[in-house]
């Protein structure tokens, strides 16, 4: 059963540029949510996306949008990327209703923006 | 709006030893609670789960958490660490609502073993 997976894992930016990152959920979940974690803290809520519309919305920018796909999979975008923006994008899938409130992770696509 | 305190950055213990990871919370309502464990280059995986019932909850690789309402805390707790415990953990409260649900972590603390 493969779990929550992630593309690319390393990838470099320049400021000014657009990134868009991949998630795949674990088999039977159709909820995904986005997490930025900076280095040295915790992750933080970007977003959350169930049956193709964003559901959740932490405090980011509008430069931060995201889309669902049918089979449930989902990408992250990041226009106009600041070097700020460096960090590991870690996302997490869960089946709806919560299923007993456990997200489960992917290993995380890490931006440098330099 | 909730949140989530670790108040201990760095912890180092010698392999062997006990381990008690503190977390506290702030949130209005009953808390979901979590621990999760984040290996080097790793996404998180989760150690245990607080929902309801019985305070002290078990979870996987020998670790443990006691729920206290009075204190708002969830302590992380292990009787005798392996040198594979290093990593960093992250404290959660987990928050559901209609639109659905989402995790606030704490800043995490970085456990040390040493040999």
């Amino acid at each position: 059963d493969a779990g929550v997976t992630q593309s690319p894992t390393h990838l470099i930016k320049t400021r000014g540029q657009q990134v868009t990152l991949r998630c795949s959920p674990k088999s039977g979940h159709d909820t995904v949510s986005w997490y930025q974690q900076a280095l040295g803290q915790g992750p933080q809520f970007i977003f959350q996306y169930y049956e193709e519309e964003e559901r959740q919305r932490g405090n980011f920018p509008d430069r931060f949008s995201g889309h669902q796909f049918p089979n449930y999979s989902s990408e992250l975008n990041v226009n106009a990327l600041l070097l700020g923006d460096s960090a590991l994008y870690l996302c997490a899938s869960s089946p709806r209703g919560f299923g007993g409130g456990e997200l489960f992770f992917g290993e995380g696509s890490r931006l440098t923006v330099l | 709006a909730q949140s989530v305190t670790q108040p201990d950055i760095h912890i180092t213990v010698s392999e062997g030893a006990s381990l008690e990871l503190r977390c506290n919370y702030s949130y209005g309502a009953t808390p979901y609670l979590f621990w999760y464990v984040q290996s080097p280059g790793q996404g998180l995986q989760l150690l245990l789960k607080y929902f309801s019932g019985d305070t002290l909850v078990q979870g996987i690789k020998g670790f443990e958490a006691e729920f206290k309402r009075s204190q708002s805390s969830f302590n992380l707790r292990k009787p005798s660490v392996h040198w594979s415990d290093a990593a960093e953990y992250f404290c959660a409260v987990g928050i559901i609502t209609g639109g659905g649900n989402k995790l606030t972590f704490g800043t995490g603390t970085q456990l040390k073993v040493e040999l």
